[in-house]
């Protein structure tokens, strides 16, 4: 159980371009969802924390225009990553919280979206 | 959320014991010591976590120290496979708490 899908698993897009990637819990119903990214050879930085039908909360440093956060439904989170340009590319990995595992309030992880900005 | 400190990198030869340390001197009563790894280019997996008493499962051991200040993540039997970069994360395990990681220690398990 506690399975995470993100799609696409790769995407290249043209600078200016908008991305989006997709967040699915498969098997449990997640009532918060998080988003990270991940530069090379660094570890992941915390982006933005969704909770279902309410607005992200973005940490200090990203810019909500650019990085739209939609949690639309409980098993369904999507990240758009808006005009992106060649410093956005990044992996982007998503984890989904819903009141399941040992303690009940265990993060599991997607695998992982790699987004190539030319 | 507690800060941990790991040492950036270790090896371990394939078959041994791999003893990955970490402190967590500020750690709070209520806050959990969580292991996680992530192999390359793919997204973290849980390993195994613990509050005071050491804990055991089909992947790891998680050794705690009495005081909680510090913590050993036990991977008995290394293979290939096991190399990765591996986080320790102190966190309060309540609703909404998100996942905070540092640097990690990246393990390199040889032939």
């Amino acid at each position: 159980g506690a399975v995470v899908s993100q799609h696409p698993s790769w995407v290249i897009c043209k600078s200016g371009t908008s991305v989006k990637i997709e967040c699915r819990s498969l098997d449990f119903q997640a009532t918060t969802m998080f988003w990270y990214r991940q530069f090379p050879k660094q570890s992941l930085m915390l982006m933005a924390t969704s909770n279902e039908g309410s607005k992200a909360t973005y940490e200090q440093g990203v810019e909500k225009d650019k990085f739209l956060i939609n949690h639309a439904s409980l098993t369904l989170s999507t990240l758009t990553v808006t005009s992106a340009h060649p410093e956005d590319s990044s992996f982007y990995i998503c984890s989904a919280m819903g009141g399941y595992g040992p303690t009940g309030n265990e993060q599991f992880f997607g695998p992982g979206t790699r987004l190539t900005v030319l | 959320d507690a800060k941990t400190t790991q040492p950036p990198s270790m090896d371990c030869a394939e078959g041994r014991a791999a003893n990955l340390p970490c402190n967590h001197s500020t750690i709070s009563g209520n806050e959990y010591v969580y292991w996680y790894r992530q192999i390359h280019s793919q997204g973290p997996q849980y390993i195994i976590h613990g509050l005071k008493n050491n804990e055991t499962n089909e992947m790891a051991s998680l050794i705690i120290t009495e005081d909680r200040k510090s913590s050993t993540l036990i991977l008995p039997h290394a293979t290939l496979r096991d190399t990765a970069v591996y986080y320790c994360i102190v966190r309060v395990a309540v609703r909404n708490n998100d996942m905070r990681f540092g640097a990690g220690t990246r393990l390199t398990v040889k032939p």
